[in-house]
């Protein structure tokens, strides 16, 4: 089961892009990236979801190198409403227990 | 749509005590799925299901115990609670369509916590 690596704190100022990494050496042929944000007392919400190359939509775009073995989540222009934990999973389109959440990456905006 | 509910919001037990959490969505998804948070920690799968009927252990399943009688409900029973369950519980579902990414919605949670 692919797991993955992210940082475990990031600060940005408003205004600016950020860029988180995960890394998941044992990615499958079959596993999707995906990536979620969870506020505080909030269930996660879903962000956005790749395979390979880029994938843009109007939150986010995804990163994902020829060898997929690394993913950088993208936001533009971060707001303090952007403050939030984002994690990064790796499984099967469809799988349903090979979902893994990890601890996620607290992204923190200052003003 | 209301999407992912979940009842009760909040809730004390003492050691021992037994509970049921509720899960309820109204968007026809096959999948549904049981998670636990930790303070400061990930979300930890304890219970999925496929579809009504259908049910299977996730990452951490001990202490906890699911039914799946219909497509729309899924709760969470707690037979003898232990302050190792106090946490935060969040119930999501997903749909099951090939073609589709398979986004998971997320109900708010339930904060229990066991005394």
């Amino acid at each position: 089961l692919a797991k993955t690596t992210q940082p475990i704190s990031m600060d940005s100022y408003e205004g600016q892009e950020v860029n988180i990494t995960c890394s998941h050496n044992n990615i499958a042929t079959n596993d999707y990236i995906t990536w979620y944000q969870q506020f505080p007392s909030q269930g996660p919400r879903f962000i956005i979801q790749g395979y390979k190359t880029k994938v843009t939509n109007e939150v986010a775009s995804l990163f994902i190198p020829a060898d997929r073995k690394s993913s950088t989540l993208s936001l533009p222009r971060v707001s303090l409403s952007d403050t939030a934990v984002y994690y990064c999973l790796v499984g099967d389109r469809g799988g349903a227990n090979n979902l893994f959440f990890g601890t996620g990456t607290r992204l923190t905006v200052i003003p | 749509n209301a999407g992912v509910t979940q009842t009760p919001k909040f809730r004390i037990l003492k050691i021992g005590q037994s509970m049921t959490l509720q899960c309820t969505q109204d968007m026809n998804h096959n999948y549904m799925y049981w998670y636990r948070q930790d303070p400061g920690m990930g979300l930890k799968l304890i219970y999925y299901s496929v579809g009504a009927g259908i049910t299977d252990k996730g990452e951490v399943p001990n202490g906890y115990n699911v039914s799946r009688s219909t497509t729309e409900d899924f709760p969470l029973r707690l037979e003898l609670a232990a302050p190792s369950q106090t946490s935060v519980y969040f119930c999501a579902s997903s749909s099951r369509v090939a073609s589709s990414y398979n986004e998971q919605f997320f109900g708010p949670g339930t904060r229990l916590t066991v005394l």
